[in-house]
């Protein structure tokens, strides 16, 4: 069946950038998403893409698509302390929100 | 800012209970959700409801599982004779026509003893 996997934590220095990578198996994935989950928080839409698309840039926020080897990739510049948080990559193959999640990467920052 | 608000946010019964989640959606979104997360393990999909009716159900949502928008304003996930495996953070989620955007609440986390 589809799966998404993701690495589990990222540790980074403040003022670095942080990379957040995710692979997909499922080669008819339509919509790619970043969320973000704080502490006793829900979950938060950061970004998504269309399969259709190389890349999208947001503010500090840079998503890569490599559909050839289904590889999505968060990057995230200048991370400061308030980007602490579980990082999840899903994937769905229509607009109906059927996501597929990944595990979440838990972003770390070293002062 | 609109939001997505769910109760409660923790919620403790016994194996053979019922239980009702409750969520209210924002005011004017269409599309609602709800996903749960056992404890270590991925989100999954569970339901999704559109038009006072289901559009899409996931393997997990079974015969034990119900959602109803009664009124205007909540959608709920009842839960019929709970099992201590349907412990986990249940999260609801809306969205509006023609976006690909869900906005979740914080979760209610269900704890089946």
């Amino acid at each position: 069946g589809e799966d998404v996997e993701q690495s589990l934590f990222l540790s980074v220095r403040e003022g670095d950038s942080s990379v957040i990578n995710c692979t997909y198996t499922d080669s008819s994935s339509t919509y790619l998403y970043w969320y973000k989950q704080e502490p006793g928080a829900g979950l938060q839409l950061l970004t998504y893409i269309f399969s259709n698309m190389d890349m999208k840039q947001d503010q500090r926020l840079t998503v890569l698509l490599n559909k050839k080897d289904k590889h999505l990739s968060l990057r995230i510049a200048d991370t400061q302390t308030g980007d602490s948080a579980i990082y999840f990559c899903a994937e769905s193959m229509d607009s109906n929100y059927q996501l597929i999640w990944g595990a979440g990467t838990k972003l770390i920052i070293k002062p | 800012e609109p939001e997505v608000t769910q109760t409660p946010s923790h919620q403790v019964t016994q194996m053979g209970q019922e239980v009702i989640l409750r969520c209210v959606p924002i005011s004017n979104h269409l599309y609602f959700y709800w996903y749960r997360q056992i404890l270590g393990q991925k989100v999954e999909f569970l339901v999704s409801f559109y038009n006072n009716e289901i559009s899409e159900k996931s393997e997990i949502f079974d015969d034990q599982f119900s959602v109803e928008r009664p009124d205007g304003s909540n959608f709920t996930l009842k839960i019929r004779s709970t099992k201590l495996e349907d412990s986990a953070m249940y999260f609801c989620a809306s969205s509006d026509t023609g976006t690909y955007e869900a906005f979740f609440g914080q979760g209610t986390r269900l704890t089946v003893v």
